[in-house]
């Protein structure tokens, strides 16, 4: 059973440019959430995924959009890069988590590490 | 607002002792508590939750406490040994009702070393 992959794992960007992040959930999880990491803290809610609809979303800007596909899988735009966007982007998956099999337990993905030049 | 504070960023503990990680939080909103442990280059793996309604859960060698008129909880292992080297989140959520609701909100970490 693949637990939650996240791709590409490292990669490299300049200031002004755009980057996409992608994510698989765990076999049977129908939520994807991402967090940002920035070194020496904790991770941040950036936003939620349900039903191909965004449900929840942290304090990020709008240079912040995803999309969540039929499949359940899902991806990160940020567009404009930033340097302080460098960060670990973390993809977690989980089950409805206002529904009633919620467990309020995510299951991370190992992160996809961008540096912003 | 750090809603969610872990102020001891690092604890150095012997193999074999207790370690004992805090975490405080300020909504009282709040229902369900969260600890995960991190490695370097992967992500947060869950390791004990605990609801509201108790105030200890125990799984092997760790436990967690939940004291929720202070606002406080803390993650006991016992005895420590050196795998257990990692960074430690604590995590809050609000099942219900609350903005917060469906999503977890994250302390910054404490970096556990335990030494052989």
């Amino acid at each position: 059973d693949a637990g939650v992959t996240q791709s590409p794992t490292h990669l490299i960007k300049t200031r002004g440019q755009q980057v996409t992040l992608r994510c698989s959930p765990k076999s049977g999880h129908d939520t994807v959430s991402w967090y940002q990491q920035a070194l020496g803290q904790g991770p941040q809610f950036i936003f939620q995924y349900y039903e191909e609809e965004e449900r929840q979303r942290g304090n990020f800007p709008d240079r912040f959009s995803g999309h969540q596909f039929p499949n359940y899988s899902s991806e990160l735009n940020v567009n404009a890069l930033l340097l302080g966007d460098s960060a670990l982007y973390l993809c977690a998956s989980s089950l409805d988590l206002r529904g009633p099999r919620a467990t309020g337990e995510l299951f991370f993905g190992e992160g996809s590490r961008l540096t912003v030049l | 607002d750090q809603q969610v504070k872990q102020n001891s960023p690092s604890l150095s503990v012997q193999e074999g002792r207790i370690s004992i990680l805090n975490c405080d939080y300020t909504n009282s909103m709040f229902d369900y508590f969260l600890w995960y442990k991190k490695y370097p280059a992967e992500g947060p793996t869950f390791l004990i939750s605990i609801s509201s309604i108790k105030d200890k859960n125990e799984d092997g060698r760790f436990t967690v406490f939940l004291n929720k008129s202070a606002k406080h909880l803390s993650l006991h292992i016992v005895p420590s040994q050196p795998g257990d080297s990692a960074v430690y989140f604590c995590a809050a959520s609000a099942r219900f009702g609350s903005s917060n609701t469906g999503k977890l909100i994250f302390g910054q970490g404490t970096t556990l070393q335990v030494k052989p």
